[in-house]
């Protein structure tokens, strides 16, 4: 049984450039959900995404975007690139119950903006 | 809104020693709570949460946590460390409605020294 698939591993970009970040879920999850952790921080929670829609997001500004295709793999979208963005991007999938109470993380994808 | 507090960014302890992480979070309903661990170059992974009924719950790796309403506090322990436990532990908290959204602390870096 597979689990949440992250790709590419790693990033490398330059400030203002776009970036688009991929996500596998685990097998029978329906729900993606995208988290950035940078250096020596949490995971904040950037949005997630269920039949194909924007379910919640939290504080981030519109650069960051998302999409979740009909076999529920998803991916992240930054635009115009900052040194702040650099960062570790982790996906996390669900299932959109609310009783299921388990987000499962992928190994997570290290960008890093020059 | 919730926030979570881990009071200590490293813990350093001998090989076989115990350990407690602390955790205190802050929410204006109720919530579930959870502690997760990212070894290096990782993404996270569960090792216990409380949803409801005992206060003491028993995760992986024989660590366990004890849910404190009072004082608002979810404290991980483990009564005997081994090297293999040096990794980041990052405490996190969901609202019982709503969405599955997890909101984490800042983590606490345990080095397990031999």
């Amino acid at each position: 049984d597979a689990g949440v698939t992250q790709s590419p591993t790693h990033l490398i970009k330059t400030r203002g450039q776009q970036v688009t970040l991929r996500c596998s879920p685990k097998s029978g999850h329906d729900t993606v959900s995208w988290y950035q952790q940078a250096l020596g921080q949490g995971p904040q929670f950037i949005f997630q995404y269920y039949e194909e829609e924007e379910r919640q997001r939290g504080n981030f500004p519109d650069r960051f975007s998302g999409h979740q295709f009909p076999n529920y793999s998803s991916e992240l979208n930054v635009n115009a690139l900052l040194l702040g963005d650099s960062a570790l991007y982790l996906c996390a999938s669900s299932l959109v119950d609310r009783e299921s109470y388990e987000q499962y993380f992928g190994p997570g994808t290290r960008l890093t903006v020059t | 809104a919730q926030s979570v507090t881990q009071l200590d960014s490293q813990v350093p302890v001998f090989e076989e020693a115990p350990v407690e992480l602390r955790c205190n979070y802050s929410s204006s309903v109720s919530v579930y709570l959870f502690w997760y661990v990212q070894y290096p170059n990782q993404g996270l992974q569960l090792l216990l949460k409380y949803l409801s009924g005992s206060t003491l719950v028993k995760g992986i790796n024989g660590f366990e946590a004890e849910f404190n309403k009072s004082q608002t506090s979810f404290h991980l322990r483990k009564p005997s460390v081994h090297i293999s436990d040096t990794a980041e532990y990052f405490c996190a908290v969901r609202p019982t409605g709503g969405y599955n959204k997890l909101i984490f602390g800042a983590g606490t870096r345990l080095a397990v020294h031999p």
